[in-house]
C-alpha cells in the first residue's frame, strides 16, 4: 500500500544547530502537509506545500517538495527550545498518509 | 471560540469495560477523524467521518466502535474487544475531504489498569 517514510526517527541537536527531517512517499503525491506535535499536546499544521519543486520559508523553517513531488523535508535553521516536538508529515492523494515522525531533542 | 473539545483529558479503566471517548467540533467541518497515538509513535487512523450518519473503518478499526448522528458530534467507544487500548486518542476534523488540513483536539489518554 501507500507509505510515506519519514527519517530519522530521533535528532538531538544543541540549541543553535540545524535540523532537518525528511519525507519519502511510494507515490507521488498531490501535496504534502507537515504537523508540529508539541510534547503532551496535539498535533498542529503548519503548512502545505503542492507544486513541484516549491519551497516555502516559516521564519527559521524552510520546507521543500522534491520536483517528483514524491520527497519532502522541513529545515529548522539555529533551532530554539522552543522547536522541541515532534515533526510529522503527511503526504495526500486520496487520503492523508502520515509519516512516522521525527523528534526533535535539544541537547542541554 | 471554534475549536475541537475532546474529554476527559485522562481515563483509567479495568479490564473488560467498554468506554466512550467524546469528540465535539464546532467549525461547521463536515469529515471527523479519530487516530490512535502510542508512546514514540505516529498517528494510525482508527475510522473516519465524512458525513453524518455515515463512517468508514481506518487501518486499526478492531475493537472500536463510532457514531455520527451529529455533524458536532464523533464518539468513540473502545469496546472490551480491544486487546490493547493504553494509548493517546485523538480526534480531528476538517473541512470536507479526508485530504484536507486536519485540526486536532487536545487528546484524551486511556489507561486501562
Amino acid at each position: 500500500g501507500q507509505q510515506v517514510m519519514q527519517i530519522p526517527q530521533y535528532q538531538h541537536v544543541q540549541e543553535g544547530e540545524d535540523f532537518t527531517t525528511y519525507c519519502n512517499s511510494s507515490t507521488t503525491l498531490s501535496n504534502i502537509q507537515w504537523y508540529k506535535q508539541r510534547p503532551g499536546g496535539h498535533p498542529v499544521f503548519l503548512i502545505q506545500l503542492v507544486k513541484s519543486g516549491e519551497v516555502k520559508k516559516q521564519k527559521r523553517l524552510t520546507f521543500q517538495f522534491g520536483e517528483a513531488k514524491k520527497n519532502s523535508s522541513l529545515h529548522i535553521t539555529a533551532t530554539q527550545t522552543t522547536d522541541v516536538g515532534t515533526y510529522f508529515c503527511a503526504g495526500s492523494n486520496y487520503q492523508l498518509i502520515w509519516g512516522a515522525g521525527t523528534k526533535l531533542i535539544i541537547k542541554p | 471560540d471554534g475549536g475541537i473539545t475532546q474529554s476527559p483529558k485522562y481515563l483509567f479503566r479495568k479490564e473488560g469495560q467498554n468506554v466512550t471517548l467524546s469528540c465535539e467540533q464546532n467549525l461547521n467541518h463536515d469529515a471527523m477523524y479519530w487516530y490512535r497515538q502510542d508512546p514514540g509513535q505516529g498517528l494510525r487512523l482508527i475510522y473516519y467521518s465524512q458525513i453524518v450518519n455515515d463512517f468508514q473503518k481506518g487501518d486499526i478499526a478492531e475493537g472500536y466502535s463510532v457514531s455520527r448522528e451529529k455533524k458536532e458530534s464523533f464518539p468513540l467507544t473502545v469496546t472490551s474487544a480491544q486487546k490493547n487500548p493504553t494509548a493517546f486518542y485523538l480526534c480531528a476534523s476538517s473541512i470536507g475531504g479526508r485530504t484536507d488540513t486536519q485540526y486536532f483536539g487536545p487528546g484524551t489518554r486511556l489507561t486501562v489498569l
